[in-house]
């Protein structure tokens, strides 16, 4: 069965402190994503990554940082956290692009973050 | 500004009727359409996908419609059962891009009344 283990269901952290969010997938996928989840704005695209050691920014990427030293894990990183950062993150993962891509992501079951 | 919208952020539906979720998107150049369901704390599951080169795809009891010059798709369910209460985004991508970068909507909730 596919899996995308992200470490953390629950966090509460305070202003000011580094968070770090892991994810790891066992489907060999290219692709791994970022997206935050708030009431109303739907998933937005904080940073993505098609391969080892490469990221691009998504549309919110402010506040943010992620890392990827091998393919099967994608962390994110908030240098020092913010209130507006309290939110849910999701994790995903897909394979490499193309016509032949179904596009289909494969998600995580979440991390809600709490900033105090 | 929301490439991708569902104006109806919530949705009641008896069981057994028919259940319609709408999406609009702006950017013309989206060539695949996909709908995920989240129930709650769960992440989004992929349900049903559509390119643009089709106008219907059909999988079981979900269907989507996708036409093009109006640049909307909807999302049908026939019968509506209890256990599709869920929130449902609508969600857009270039295919011809090498990232597979997926652009979703704000979500619309439906809740099927048993």
């Amino acid at each position: 069965d596919v899996k995308v283990t992200q470490s953390s269901r629950y966090l509460v952290k305070r202003t000011g402190e580094k968070v770090f969010l892991e994810c790891v997938q066992d489907m060999d996928h290219e692709n791994m994503f970022w997206y935050r989840q708030d009431p109303g704005l739907g998933l937005r695209l904080i940073y993505f990554s098609y391969d080892v050691k490469m990221k691009e920014k998504g549309d919110i990427p402010e506040g943010y940082s992620v890392s990827r030293e091998k393919k099967e894990r994608f962390s994110l990183i908030l240098e020092s956290a913010s209130t507006n950062q309290t939110s849910m993150y999701l994790c995903a993962s897909s394979s490499s692009g193309g016509y032949a891509n179904t596009g289909e992501l494969f998600f995580g079951e979440g991390s809600r973050l709490t900033v105090l | 500004d929301q490439q991708v919208k569902q104006n109806s952020p919530s949705l009641s539906v008896q069981e057994g009727r028919i259940s319609i979720l709408n999406c609009d998107y702006t950017n013309s150049m989206f060539d695949y359409f996909l709908w995920y369901k989240k129930y709650p704390a769960e992440g989004p599951t992929f349900l049903i996908s559509i390119s643009s080169i089709k106008d219907k795809n059909e999988d079981g009891r979900f269907t989507v419609f996708l036409n093009k010059s109006a640049k909307h798709l909807s999302l049908h369910i026939v019968p509506s059962q209890p256990g599709d209460s869920a929130v449902y985004f609508c969600a857009a991508s270039e295919m011809k891009t090498s990232y597979d970068k997926v652009i979703f909507g704000p979500g619309t909730s439906l809740s099927v009344i048993p």
